[in-house]
């Protein structure tokens, strides 16, 4: 298995408080991509990261930001969570022209 | 707009039999096609993939089909059994371009015994 690691993977948060999810990799891949899955909407690309401080959005980038500061490392941030970003959140690593490889997602609950 | 499209929400075959599940796109300069199957409260997982200098491309039981033409892919999984039973995504990408990957909605293959 790819090392690919998502924290939290789950979380309970209340409605305009920050949340931030992290995804760390062993493998030193180059890219690395947060996607949202919901019924009905399939895996939706946020943001990704083509390198070290390097990242462009996604479909659905609207109230979330990402950093990455150092290759293993891509966060997405959440600035105030609305109910509408309740999701379950993916993160994966790929190489160039590669497959991608998926983390185990973390479930969010913003009540 | 959705670049990666998948119409066809579900799909349920008998086992044994083949499973074909469908994959439109719109745009041109995706060059690279690659296939997920996700269980329930896991991460997807990487099935196959085509570039699109291929028009096909087998491994094992699944073998994937490109029509550039008609900006169309197929899975085909043959024979279908129960454990593959799963949600199944297509995804895209342009290589050397923005490598931003793309998937579609998905489709539920239930393979019934």
């Amino acid at each position: 298995d790819a090392g690919i690691t998502q924290s939290p993977r789950h979380k309970v948060t209340e409605t305009g408080t920050p949340v931030t999810l992290r995804c760390h990799q062993t493998e030193n891949h180059r890219y690395m991509y947060w996607y949202r899955q919901d019924p009905g909407h399939g895996l939706r690309l946020i943001h990704y990261s083509y390198g070290v401080k390097d990242t462009d959005k996604g479909e659905v980038s609207d109230g979330y930001s990402v950093s990455r500061s150092k290759t293993e490392d891509f966060l997405l941030t959440l600035e105030s969570a609305t109910s509408s970003q309740t999701s379950v959140y993916f993160c994966a690593i790929r190489e160039l022209g590669t497959e991608a490889f998926f983390g185990q997602g973390t479930r969010l609950t913003v009540v | 707009d959705q670049q990666v499209k998948q119409n066809s929400p579900s799909l349920s075959v008998q086992e044994g039999r083949i499973s074909i599940l469908n994959c439109d796109y719109t745009n041109s300069m995706f060059d690279y096609f690659l296939w997920y199957k996700k269980y329930p409260a896991e991460g997807p997982t990487f099935l196959i993939s085509i570039s699109s200098i291929k028009d096909k491309n087998e491994d094992g039981r699944f073998t994937v089909f490109l029509n550039k033409s008609a900006k169309h892919l197929s899975l085909h999984i043959v024979p279908s059994q129960p454990g593959d039973s799963a949600v199944y995504f297509c995804a895209a990408s342009q290589q050397g371009g923005s490598e931003k990957l793309v998937f579609g909605k998905g489709t539920k293959l239930t393979v019934n015994p």
